[in-house]
């Protein structure tokens, strides 16, 4: 089973503040993919194949990686992207994800 | 507009057994693999089972192997999740997800709650 670990647990980020969420596998993955979800809601597809966005979403989003180390990065942190954001990997089963990051607005 | 919508959830005493459906609409289902997935109360995302299009393929997570049965019925719309010696540490938020490739989950239910409890 690959693991997932994600950094930092918990974090929190001013508006118009640069974050970086960094997701490492146990052994190398081909795509990572991220999701957000909010206070009482389903997860949403974030970022998919590593670097593509979901539909929706932002652009001051990002996704880059390869191999063992992926992250995600929002260049400009707004109220609204205060949420969890998870890892996930698709390359073999199980698929897995990380435990999370949660974001909060400071 | 893709829609997932689950049911079949509710309180379980431990050994019992429980079913979940999810209905899908908005996209020709029989041409999608499947998941659930599933999220214990205050905790984070746990991927239980997955099945394809055609029911030619099927995986389970660990811990749910031997007791859950993911099954579909294309005809209906409608994929199954099938839980028998159900235990405390399966109570948690159900979700249904559609495989996007490759292989992340593109569209997710509102989930449906499931508690283990005596």
């Amino acid at each position: 089973e690959i693991v997932l670990t994600q950094s930092p647990t918990t974090m929190a980020a001013s508006p118009g503040e640069k974050v970086t969420l960094t997701c490492r596998a146990s052994s190398s993955v081909s795509y990572m993919h991220w999701y957000q979800q909010r206070s009482g809601a389903s997860p949403k597809l974030w970022i998919y194949e590593t670097s593509k966005l979901a539909s929706g979403v932002p652009n001051r989003f990002s996704g880059s990686g390869s191999g063992t180390s992926y992250s995600l990065t929002i260049n400009s942190m707004e109220t609204e992207d205060a949420a969890t954001y998870y890892c996930q990997q698709g390359s073999s089963y199980p698929n897995t994800f990380g435990a999370g990051t949660k974001l909060e607005l400071k | 507009e893709v829609q997932l919508v689950e049911s079949g959830g509710g309180l379980v005493q431990p050994g019992r057994s429980l079913k979940l459906s999810c209905v899908a609409s908005g996209f020709t289902f029989s041409n999608y693999g499947m998941n659930w997935i599933r999220q214990a109360p205050g905790k984070g995302l746990e991927w239980v089972a997955y099945i394809s299009s055609g029911s030619s393929y099927i995986y389970y997570a660990e811990t749910v192997k031997g007791r859950f049965t993911i099954s579909r019925d294309n005809a209906k719309n409608t994929l199954y999740l099938q839980m028998t010696s159900l235990r405390s540490e399966d109570t948690a938020l159900y979700y249904c997800a559609r495989r996007g490739a490759p292989n992340y989950f593109d569209y997710w239910g509102q989930g449906v709650m499931v508690t283990v409890s005596s």
